[in-house]
């Protein structure tokens, strides 16, 4: 079976601190990829997707990057935080070609910026 | 990818039946419909997913008009533990290009 990994599960940084979070699936090969953020309250705003190692796609424009350095691994970075990155950090994982666009979710990343 | 429209927030009580209604005016001929569950703190988790007519698993019953420009999702006898955040989304089957764009969602609230 397929299983989404997320570390850390909370995190507290100073700001103009970097940022790594890492993200990482089990069971399954070629999967699409993506990280969301969601704000106090709801709604995820979708950061980045990839479909393939070195291919990431950027959705809105922010101090954030992100990178997969391998098929089943992605990566969210900054080099250096701003309050407004506080939020719930959401990893996701879709099956890739000829698969059903059905999205699994991490248990995500707490961030807090003071 | 279409948008969606849904209620902010709705209101029940335990034993009840819900119906969630999301707007999507611009569904698109190869779209399908999703609908997502998220408890506070969690990832969201998919709960029922259609085309058209009615599809209905153990959790929830979806129901897809004609003109697919809506659809509903019916969850029979909410408890307490049915509180959580609601999600429609609308976006081809095998979505090569990759991206999915969650909404606002509905918020639902389970008195006793």
């Amino acid at each position: 079976s397929q299983t989404i990994h997320q570390w850390p599960a909370t995190l507290v940084q100073p700001v103009g601190s970097p940022l790594s979070l890492e993200c990482t699936v089990e069971g399954t090969s070629n999967p699409n990829l993506y990280w969301y953020r969601q704000a106090a309250g709801r709604g995820l705003q979708l950061l980045f997707y990839s479909v393939g190692i070195g291919q990431i796609s950027s959705e809105v424009p922010q101090n954030l990057s992100a990178s997969r350095p391998q098929d089943r691994q992605f990566i969210l970075s900054s080099k250096k935080l701003l309050l407004s990155d506080s939020g719930f950090y959401l990893c996701a994982w879709v099956r890739g070609l000829g698969g059903p666009d059905t999205q699994y979710f991490g248990p995500g990343t707490r961030l807090t910026v003071l | 990818l279409a948008k969606t429209t849904q209620p902010i927030s709705m209101d029940s009580y335990e034993g009840q039946e819900v119906n969630i209604t999301c707007s999507h005016n611009n569904i698109a001929t190869n779209d399908y419909i999703t609908w997502y569950q998220q408890f506070p703190s969690q990832g969201p988790r998919f709960i029922i997913q259609g085309y058209k007519t009615k599809v209905t698993n153990e959790v929830a019953s979806l129901f897809i008009p004609a003109d697919r420009k809506s659809s509903t999702l019916s969850l029979p006898r909410v408890s307490l533990s049915d509180t959580a955040v609601y999600y429609c989304l609308v976006g081809p089957l095998y979505n090569q290009g990759g991206k999915l764009i969650f909404g606002q969602g509905t918020e639902l609230s389970v008195k006793p």
